[in-house]
């Protein structure tokens, strides 16, 4: 019952590292999707994937950049970590005009 | 305008009270409608779908207005444990055309208090 697994669950980075935020889901689902959640923002769009090989940029793409070879994972990069990219990251699956399954989240600190 | 808005909360009120929520939305082409709950920023797990001739479920009951494109959650009954951020969700056609893109309002608080 794996569902969908992002990590790492914690990362604190220094300004200009980059890194990259894993997620993977078992449910064979077409569309997967990352987001992160600032307070009082609720969650925002970064990049969304509606299969393998075909991504596009979501409401706040910036500083970020997606693959997907696989149906099964899309890793969130982070080419130069910024403060401003201090969040909570959570990546989602499902099918289309259904319902999505959340990660546990990933809650990264740039310093 | 943001596409997903909900009204700013936070609610706090009595066990036994009615709380309703509201949403409105831009893209008049959504086809999908949620409502999530969120307990302290752990990942948002499905509430309910809202579907055009609405839907109950025990003590909720979720509408859909999409002439005036607005989506509604009322709870009858509060429980402590109903206290969490709500949050909806539309689903918009993206440029492949296709509907999977999942757009959440900024979410609402509701804290239950004995």
């Amino acid at each position: 019952n794996a569902g969908v697994t992002q990590t790492p669950k914690f990362q604190v980075l220094k300004t200009g590292q980059s890194m990259t935020l894993q997620c993977a889901q078992d449910m064979n689902h077409e569309y997967m999707s990352w987001y992160r959640q600032d307070p009082g923002m609720g969650l925002r769009l970064i990049h969304y994937s509606v299969g393998a090989g075909i991504t596009d940029q979501g409401e706040v793409p910036n500083g970020y950049n997606v693959s997907r070879s696989t149906t099964e994972d899309f890793p969130l990069r982070l080419l130069s970590a910024a403060p401003s990219q201090t969040s909570v990251y959570f990546c989602a699956s499902s099918f289309r005009n259904t319902e999505a399954f959340f990660g546990q989240g990933t809650r990264l600190t740039v310093v | 305008r943001k596409e997903v808005e909900q009204d700013p909360g936070p609610f706090n009120v009595p066990e036994g009270a009615t709380v309703a929520f509201n949403c409105t939305y831009s893209n008049s082409a959504s086809q999908s409608f949620f409502w999530y709950r969120q307990d302290c920023r752990k990942e948002p797990k499905l509430l309910m779908s809202v579907y055009s001739s609405g839907n109950e479920d025990g003590r909720f009951t979720a509408q859909l207005n999409r002439a005036s494109q607005y989506i509604s959650l009322l709870i009858r009954d509060s429980k402590l444990s109903d206290s969490a951020t709500y949050l909806c969700v539309v689903n918009m056609y993206d440029k492949y055309n296709q509907g999977g893109k999942l757009i959440f309002g900024q979410g609402t608080e509701l804290s239950v208090k004995p």
